[in-house]
């Protein structure tokens, strides 16, 4: 059981928007910052967002991210069949001394 | 864009030991984390500790008695030795360089990965 909750999987259709939620405590996301990440398969793993809200070069405005208490959101609007793949947050936790992720969410587009 | 590889057997018997190694496309000048990661199959992605190019470690607990991490004098490869495998220990493995603030081995407040390797399976079995 991850430390960090995502839903399973959220669904939208083209060029419309989804949300991911992940949640966690005052040990993990409530004092520490959020990054997310994209996993397709056969390919290596890619950051999306970093400091809770912050994009990497590469990484189109159409993805965002924000962060309030100790709950993160990760959001991608102009949804593309592209998209469809397995997205995880995560974080430090302090109680644990370990990064945590969460279980991942599966985004599929309708 | 430095890039990473994961490599090393893609078979392992159940309570021998793990051995991966990460090759960094190009040494840097600069001091970096160097992370090891897996997935198991239909599970999350699992932290299991780093590597300072110094090579001082921090391990995730939950592997603690079993992990050991390494650092070449050359900062181009990082290996990762996992001892006593069992069929939960099968997974991808992904290496990725740590970024962010300073980190201490309680407290890292500001820390990602970036970039991963493709990742390499290994199997747990007879």
């Amino acid at each position: 059981q991850s430390v960090l909750t995502q839903p399973p999987s959220v669904s939208a259709a083209p060029g419309q928007k989804v949300t991911i939620s992940c949640s966690g405590s005052s040990s993990n996301i409530g004092n520490n910052y959020v990054s997310w990440y994209v996993l397709l398969p056969g390919t290596a793993p890619k950051l999306l967002i970093y400091d809770n809200n912050k994009r990497p070069s590469g990484i189109p405005d159409r993805v965002s991210g924000s962060k309030s208490g100790t709950s993160a959101t990760l959001g991608i609007t102009g949804l593309q069949t592209g998209d469809e793949a397995d997205y995880y947050c995560g974080t430090w936790d302090d109680s644990l001394s370990a990064y945590v992720f969460g279980a991942g969410t599966m985004v599929t587009v309708l | 864009q430095v890039q990473l590889q994961e490599s090393g057997p893609g078979l392992v018997k159940p309570s021998e030991t793990l051995s991966l190694t990460c090759t960094v496309s190009s040494a840097s000048s600069t001091s970096y984390y160097w992370n090891w990661i897996r997935q198991s199959a239909g599970k999350g992605l699992e932290w299991i500790g780093r590597i300072y190019t110094s090579g001082s470690t921090d391990y995730n607990p939950a592997f603690k008695n079993r992990v050991s991490m390494s650092v070449d004098t050359s900062r181009t490869q990082f290996s990762l030795k996992l001892t006593s495998v069992t069929a939960a220990d099968t997974a991808v493995y992904y290496c990725a360089r740590g970024r962010g603030g300073y980190c201490s081995p309680n407290s890292c407040p500001r820390y990602w990965f970036d970039p991963w390797g493709q990742g390499t399976l290994v199997t747990v079995s007879s």
